[in-house]
C-alpha cells in the first residue's frame, strides 16, 4: 500500500512543494514513479526509478527516496503545476498507486 | 508522434459484457507492453491489466482476474479489454497506456496515455 501525504497542499506560485509517498513495504529497486494529472486529462509521467525525470520534464521537479519513503519536490511552483500527483510502485506485483496529493493554489 | 486512443465505453447493465479497444500509432507496436488503468471519476488510479510485447504474457489485478481478458492484434496495432460479469464497482474511466520501455522495469511505467473511455455499470 502506498500512502501519500498530505492529501491537499495549498501553496502560492513560486513556493516550494514537498509531496510524500510512503510504502507499507520496501519498494524493490527503488521502482517508484510519479505522475501528474490535471482535471479532465490523462496522467502524465514525471519521474521513474524514484529520481529520474521523464522526457521533457523540467528540472524544478526532483524525486528522491528509497526503501519505504519517497519524496517529490517542486522547487518553485509554476501556474501549470497545480494538479493532482500520484506515486506508483512497480517493484512488486500487483502494481499500485497512491491515493494522490492535490496541489492547489492558496 | 505516439498516439493512444481508447473506444468502446458506455452504459452496461450489471452482469453484462463490454469490449474496450485501444488503437495505437507512432511507435513499433509489437515491441511494447500495453496496460489498462482505471479511475473512478474524482478518485485515484487503479492498475487493471497489462499485456506484454511479443513473447511475453498477460497480467491482471485480483479483482478482475477471471472476468476480464486482455489481448492484442499486432496487425491492427490494437489492444482489447474484454470485460464480462461486470459489476457496479467496475464503473470508471478506463485508460490505455504504453510502457515507457520495451523491457525491464520500465515495462511497468507508463509514458503515453489515451484520454480514456467511460464505462458505467448500472441498471
Amino acid at each position: 500500500v502506498l500512502t501519500q501525504s498530505p492529501g491537499t497542499l495549498s501553496l502560492s506560485p513560486g513556493e516550494r512543494a514537498t509531496l510524500s509517498c510512503r510504502a507499507s513495504q520496501s519498494v524493490s529497486g527503488g521502482y517508484l514513479a510519479w505522475y501528474q494529472q490535471k482535471p479532465g486529462q490523462a496522467p502524465r509521467l514525471l519521474m521513474y526509478g524514484a529520481s529520474s525525470r521523464a522526457t521533457g520534464i523540467p528540472d524544478r521537479f526532483t524525486g528522491s527516496g528509497s526503501g519505504t519513503d519517497f519524496t517529490l519536490t517542486i522547487s518553485r511552483l509554476e501556474p501549470e503545476d497545480f494538479a493532482v500527483y500520484y506515486c506508483q510502485q512497480y517493484g512488486s506485483f500487483a502494481l499500485t498507486f497512491g491515493g494522490g496529493t492535490k496541489v492547489e493554489i492558496k | 508522434e505516439v498516439q493512444v486512443l481508447e473506444s468502446g465505453g458506455g452504459l452496461i447493465q450489471p452482469g453484462g459484457s463490454l469490449r474496450l479497444s485501444c488503437a495505437a500509432s507512432g511507435f513499433t507496436f509489437i515491441n511494447y507492453a500495453l496496460t489498462w488503468v482505471r479511475q473512478v471519476p474524482g478518485k485515484g488510479l487503479e492498475w487493471v491489466s497489462t499485456i506484454g510485447g511479443i513473447g511475453t504474457g498477460t497480467y491482471y489485478t485480483d479483482s478482475v482476474q477471471g472476468r476480464f481478458s486482455i489481448s492484442r492484434d499486432n496487425s491492427k496495432n490494437t489492444v482489447y479489454l474484454q470485460m464480462s460479469s461486470l459489476r457496479a464497482e467496475d464503473t470508471a474511466i478506463y485508460y490505455c497506456a504504453r510502457s515507457a520501455a520495451t523491457g525491464g522495469g520500465l515495462t511497468w511505467v507508463f509514458d503515453y496515455w489515451g484520454q480514456g473511455t467511460l464505462v458505467t455499470v448500472s441498471s
